[in-house]
């Protein structure tokens, strides 16, 4: 049973362009979060979506990024005219059942450079 | 607001010793604490969770505890080896916002052979 995929697993961008980061969850879960850590700092809990919903985006940025978990296909965090304090590691993780009793599950990250 | 901390931020001793690492959080209200291990440039490892409704849980050679009521959990790892060296985390789910895990900084654990 493969855990949670992330891709790509390192990024770099220049500034202003795009970046797309995948995650597919571990087969069968339903809910997928994703998190981001930047250096020296601990990880903070970005969104939270369930298929074709965002349930939670409180601690996105109100601006530039935007997350989907559609139907079918991987969930996708979307950083647009990126910054360089946009680099970091950006963590997707699933849960089987709901958040409250649920274990989370982690992906190996996707590493952000912005040039 | 919740807030996780976690004493110390570093920890470095020798292969064979058992140690206890620490977490506080300020609401007690949670619905459960998830301890994790992070590699350098990897992912999270899940390794414990325990409920609200529970005091410990074993898995191998750790052993959590949770002490909802005065915030406090701790990480007990016994016979410690090379292996182990990771940074740890723990994080809670609190009930006003059981989706938005709440991490501590993590402990730097180095075990030296």
């Amino acid at each position: 049973n493969a855990g949670v995929m992330q891709n790509p697993r390192h990024l770099v961008r220049r500034r202003g362009q795009e970046a797309r980061l995948r995650c597919s969850p571990m087969k069968g879960h339903s809910h997928v979060y994703w998190y981001r850590q930047l250096p020296e700092e601990g990880l903070k809990f970005m969104v939270y979506l369930q298929k074709e919903n965002i349930i939670d985006e409180s601690g996105m940025p109100k601006e530039r990024f935007s997350a989907e978990f559609p139907k079918e296909g991987p969930s996708i965090l979307r950083i647009q005219q990126v910054v360089r304090g946009d680099s970091a590691a950006y963590f997707c993780a699933s849960s089987l059942t709901a958040p409250n009793t649920g274990e989370l599950f982690f992906g190996e990250g996707s590493r952000l450079t912005v040039l | 607001k919740q807030e996780v901390t976690q004493i110390p931020a570093a920890l470095s001793v020798p292969e064979g010793e058992n140690l206890v690492l620490n977490c506080s959080f300020t609401d007690s209200a949670i619905y459960n604490l998830q301890w994790f291990r992070q590699d350098p440039g990897k992912g999270l490892t899940s390794l414990l969770l325990i409920q609200s409704s529970q005091r410990e849980q074993t898995s191998g050679r750790l052993n959590a505890s949770l002490d909802k009521s005065s915030g406090r959990s701790t990480l007990y790892i016994a016979a410690s080896q090379p292996g182990d060296s990771a940074t740890y985390l723990c994080a809670v789910s609190t009930i006003q916002g059981a989706q938005k895990l709440v991490f501590g900084q993590g402990t730097r654990l180095t075990i030296n052979p």
